[in-house]
C-alpha cells in the first residue's frame, strides 16, 4: 500500500501568517493515465470532510486564492498565504493513483 | 445540486451486521465510480471501498475484505454497504462519496459495541 505521511501534525499559526503542510508518499503518485492523483481535504470541526485540491494544484469551486498545492513525484505541499480563522480544521493530503487509496494522518492547523 | 444522503447507521453488536444506504441527486449517477470513507471517533480518514460505474469493479481495503460487500442500485441512484460480522473497530462515521473526492455526504454513525 501506499503510505502517506504528512508533517506536521500539529500546525499552530498566527492569523495573517503564511501556512504549509508538507505530505510524502512511499511510491510515485503519477497513474498510468499519465495524471497523478493527489488531493487535499480539509475537515472543519464538526463538519464532513471537502476538498480543497485535486490532481496536486487545481483549486475546486470556492477554494480561495490564498489555497494553493504544488509538487511532484513523492513530494507534495498545501501552502496558505495568510491563515484565517475559517481556515481552523484538520488537512488530509489523500492518493487516489494506486487502490487501496489512502490517507496522511491528517495536519491540525490552529490559530495562535 | 448535488447531495449525498446516508443513511442506516446505529448501534450494532459485535459480530452483527447492518446495510449502509446513500441516496444520490444533482448529477448523472451512472456515470460515476463510487465510495465509501470511514472516519473513527477522533481518528482519521480511511477509505473503505470503491464501486465502478456499471457495478463490474469493486475494490476493498483489505481490513474489511469477506466482511463488507459494496454494490449500487443505479436505477434508484442509491449507494449500499452491507457490513458483516461487524468489529468494535469498524465503529465510525461512514461517508457516501463520489470516487474523485469532491462530493462528501454528511455521514452516519456506526457504533459497534456490547
Amino acid at each position: 500500500d501506499v503510505v502517506m505521511t504528512q508533517s506536521p501534525l500539529s500546525l499552530p499559526v498566527t492569523l495573517g501568517q503564511p501556512a504549509s503542510i508538507s505530505c510524502r508518499s512511499s511510491q510515485r503518485l503519477v497513474h498510468r493515465d499519465g495524471n497523478t492523483y493527489l488531493n487535499w481535504i480539509q475537515q472543519r470541526p464538526g463538519q464532513s470532510p471537502r476538498r480543497l485540491v485535486y490532481e496536486i494544484s487545481k483549486r475546486d469551486s470556492g477554494v480561495p486564492d490564498r489555497i494553493s498545492g504544488s509538487g511532484s513525484g513523492t513530494d507534495f505541499t498545501l501552502k496558505i498565504s495568510r491563515v484565517e480563522a475559517e481556515d481552523v480544521g484538520v488537512y488530509y493530503c489523500v492518493q487516489g493513483t494506486q487502490w487501496p487509496h489512502t490517507f496522511g494522518q491528517g495536519t491540525k492547523l490552529e490559530i495562535k | 445540486e448535488v447531495q449525498l444522503v446516508e443513511s442506516g447507521g446505529g448501534l450494532v453488536q459485535p459480530g452483527g451486521s447492518l446495510r449502509l444506504s446513500c441516496a444520490a441527486s444533482g448529477f448523472s449517477f451512472s456515470d460515476r465510480w463510487m465510495s465509501w470513507v470511514r472516519q473513527a471517533p477522533g481518528k482519521g480518514l480511511e477509505w473503505v471501498a470503491n464501486i465502478k460505474e456499471d457495478g463490474s469493479e469493486k475494490y476493498y481495503v483489505d481490513s474489511v475484505k469477506g466482511r463488507f460487500t459494496i454494490s449500487r442500485d443505479n436505477a434508484k441512484n442509491s449507494l449500499y454497504l452491507q457490513m458483516n460480522s461487524l468489529r468494535a473497530e469498524d465503529t465510525a462515521v461512514y461517508y457516501c462519496v463520489r470516487v474523485d473526492l469532491d462530493y462528501w455526504g454528511q455521514g452516519t454513525l456506526v457504533t459497534v459495541s456490547s
